[in-house]
């Protein structure tokens, strides 16, 4: 059973669209949220969040998490060929430490 | 700038033959974990690793893997015969201890033939 969904699986834009990738969980004694850029090779760690309603920003990225109907977005303005890449949300909870990793969004920007 | 350093980068090894991936850490995590992505599909967690010890492990972690840390700041997964499925991208990824962030090293690409 999925703990972490995220939707689109895919997405194609144009340069300079704006785009909001979501991540819902279902994970009990949630600990953090985290978002991921992945590449060609590792994921790259873009922000974690652990409030509710307490926007995280990184120049044309922000994120932001409802701990009450159990997602996060992140949008991503303005974007950019550099953008293009898999976008991965993890939560941690339950029990343990582990982190629960959704499939991803596979992001395309078109020049 | 991933915290720790993994090698090798990428080994092509055959069915049955046994694989160790190292993991060095740069600063001094107490806290490692194992994660594994198959080409195409979800970061899988594989184990976590605690002061030396075994914190938790998947069902994925079977008895054909190991973890050890043999000389006390290099970590190891060690896979002892090595199946067709186990071909994917083994990531090590430390945790600070007062954070809930983890951190992915490069990977090691294992592909098994």
């Amino acid at each position: 059973e999925d703990k972490v969904v995220q939707s689109p699986l895919s997405l194609v834009v144009h340069e300079g669209d704006t785009v909001t990738l979501n991540c819902s969980y279902e994970v009990t004694n949630f600990r953090s949220l985290l978002w991921y850029k992945q590449e060609k090779k590792a994921p790259t760690f873009l922000f974690m969040l652990t409030s509710s309603g307490i926007e995280k920003k990184s120049g044309r990225l922000s994120s932001i998490l409802d701990k009450k109907e159990l997602f996060s977005i992140l949008n991503i303005t303005a974007t950019q060929t550099g953008d293009s890449a898999v976008y991965l949300c993890a939560v941690g909870g339950d029990t343990g430490n582990q982190f629960y990793f959704g499939t991803g969004t596979s992001l395309t920007v078109i020049p | 700038e991933p915290e720790v350093t993994q090698t090798p980068s990428h080994q092509v090894t055959q069915m049955g033959q046994e694989v160790i991936l190292r993991c060095v850490p740069i600063s001094n995590h107490l806290y490692f974990y194992w994660y594994r992505q198959i080409l195409g599909q979800k970061v899988e967690f594989l184990v976590s690793f605690y002061n030396n010890e075994i914190s938790e492990k998947s069902e994925i972690f079977d008895d054909q893997f190991s973890v050890e840390r043999p000389d006390g700041s290099n970590f190891t997964l060690k896979i002892r015969s090595t199946k067709l499925e186990d071909s994917a991208m083994y990531f090590c990824a430390p945790k600070p201890i007062s954070g809930n962030t983890i951190y992915f090293g490069e990977g090691s690409w294992l592909t098994v033939v």
